[in-house]
């Protein structure tokens, strides 16, 4: 059965840097998401994608945040500055259509 | 805005028996979806069932079923015969016509054998 893959499945980072998170979608999926989970608390909206733009972008998705579709496959996530509070689960999810969101198995970023 | 509480921050149940996880939401929408997603100690976030907005009828799937009350914003899951398995948090998630996904603060269910 298809599934949405992340890579990686942690990444540990100083704050300041810059850190991309890689998430293949499902290949006939056409809109892509960001959420994040900081530990402990409910799962946040980021950033939705379609058709090669954001559709919408939550408060959270400030300036720090880019996101990018670099070939038929891959949707990243780029965070430019690092900072302590970054530090999250961060899930991606794809949908076909009207339908069902398939998430990620998530990426867990430590920000040190 | 659309909003999503789960009232119960914690539940347990002994193995076998049935429990219901309660989530409310707030919107002025008419057509959406709902979902309740599981979120074992992985942390990967697993579909669990979903339901229509437009849809009378409650959503099962298998040991899984819901109450939707659209009239009363009401979307409560019932898991019946427990597993161990089932140990995990549960998430209520709304998300209207071609749009994101929001999220209730979650219920952490306790299976006990």
């Amino acid at each position: 059965e298809p599934e949405v893959t992340q890579t990686p499945s942690h990444q540990v980072t100083q704050m300041g840097q810059e850190v991309i998170l890689r998430c293949v979608p499902i290949s006939n999926h056409l809109y892509f998401y960001w959420y994040r989970q900081i530990l402990g608390q409910k799962v946040e909206f980021l950033v939705s994608f379609y058709n090669n733009e954001i559709s919408e972008k939550s408060e959270i998705f400030d300036d720090q945040f880019s996101v990018e579709r670099p070939d038929g496959s891959n949707f990243t996530l780029k965070i430019r500055s690092t900072k302590l509070e970054d530090s999250a689960m961060y899930f991606c999810a794809s949908r076909e259509g009207m339908d069902t969101q398939y998430f990620g198995p998530g990426t867990r970023l430590t920000v040190l | 805005a659309q909003t999503v509480t789960q009232s119960q921050p914690e539940m347990s149940v002994q193995e076998a028996e049935t429990v219901t996880l309660s989530c409310t939401y707030d919107t002025s929408e008419n057509n959406y979806y709902l979902f309740w997603y599981k979120q074992p100690p992985s942390r990967q976030m697993i579909l669990v069932i979903r339901q229509e907005a437009y849809k009378q009828q409650n959503a099962t799937e298998n040991r899984f079923s819901v109450n939707f009350q659209k009239a009363a914003k009401s979307f409560s899951l019932k898991i019946s015969d427990s597993q161990l398995g089932d140990t995990a948090m549960y998430f209520c998630a709304f998300m209207k016509h071609s749009n994101d996904m929001r999220f209730g603060a979650g219920t952490r269910l306790t299976v006990k054998p």
